[in-house]
């Protein structure tokens, strides 16, 4: 099985801040990485799909890159909306898997 | 509008069995895989099971291989989660979620998701 680790699992960032947020696959999957938003109590949102595609709807603030084992996403300038917990999930083979999460908090 | 809607959740003793339910609207079920995906509380994602298209094709967690089982009814636009022998590690936020796709080809990524259903196991 795929493990997919996060880093860092929490991180704390003010408004207009740059954020990078880095997830690392135990072996290639390629740019079979997916990037996920969550905030409290409400659902997953798909943010970013082959690694660095947009999802339709989503603000071109957040960005994606990498491939092979080493994935970043980006958000180049910190919104109030934006604090939350985001997760990497690898589609490159069964069991498909998430990574931990990491938790953005306000500064 | 594409939905989701989970039903069927509820409190269970160790042992017990539980179906959830996803019914979809507003998009033709029937060319999309979907999954479900668990959440225990306080807890990150874990993907649980998905099944193709057809429901020719499934794969499950090694975590509930054996005790669940994935199903589809394209005709009702609704898909099935049977949980048997249910354990306390599996009290969960259950979700459905459709399976990505862009222009038709497979990304692997959930797109919709439904708000989740709650399964408690305890005695």
């Amino acid at each position: 099985d795929i493990q997919m680790t996060q880093s860092p699992s929490s991180l704390s960032a003010s408004v207009g801040d740059r954020v990078t947020i880095t997830c690392w696959a135990s072996q290639s999957i390629g740019n079979y990485l997916n990037w996920y938003q969550q905030k409290p109590g409400k659902v997953p949102e798909l943010l970013i799909y082959f690694a660095s595609s947009l999802q339709s709807g989503v603000p071109s603030r957040f960005s994606g890159s990498g491939s092979g084992t080493d994935f970043t996403l980006t958000i180049s300038s910190l919104q109030p909306e934006d604090f939350a917990t985001y997760y990497c999930q690898e589609s490159y083979s069964t069991p498909l898997t998430f990574g931990q999460g990491t938790k953005l908090e306000m500064k | 509008e594409a939905q989701l809607v989970e039903s069927g959740g509820g409190s269970v003793q160790p042992g017990g069995s539980l179906r959830l339910s996803c019914a979809a609207s507003g998009f033709i079920f029937s060319t999309y895989e979907m999954n479900w995906v668990r959440q225990a509380p306080g807890k990150g994602l874990e993907w649980v099971s998905w099944i193709s298209s057809s429901g020719r094709d499934i794969y499950y967690a090694d975590s509930v291989k054996g005790r669940f089982t994935i199903s589809r009814d394209n005709a009702k636009s609704s898909f099935y989660l049977q949980m048997n022998s249910l354990r306390a590690e599996d009290t969960a936020l259950y979700y459905c979620a459709r399976g990505h796709l862009e222009r038709e080809v497979v990304t692997g990524a959930f797109d919709i998701w439904g708000q989740g259903a709650m399964v408690t196991v305890s005695s």
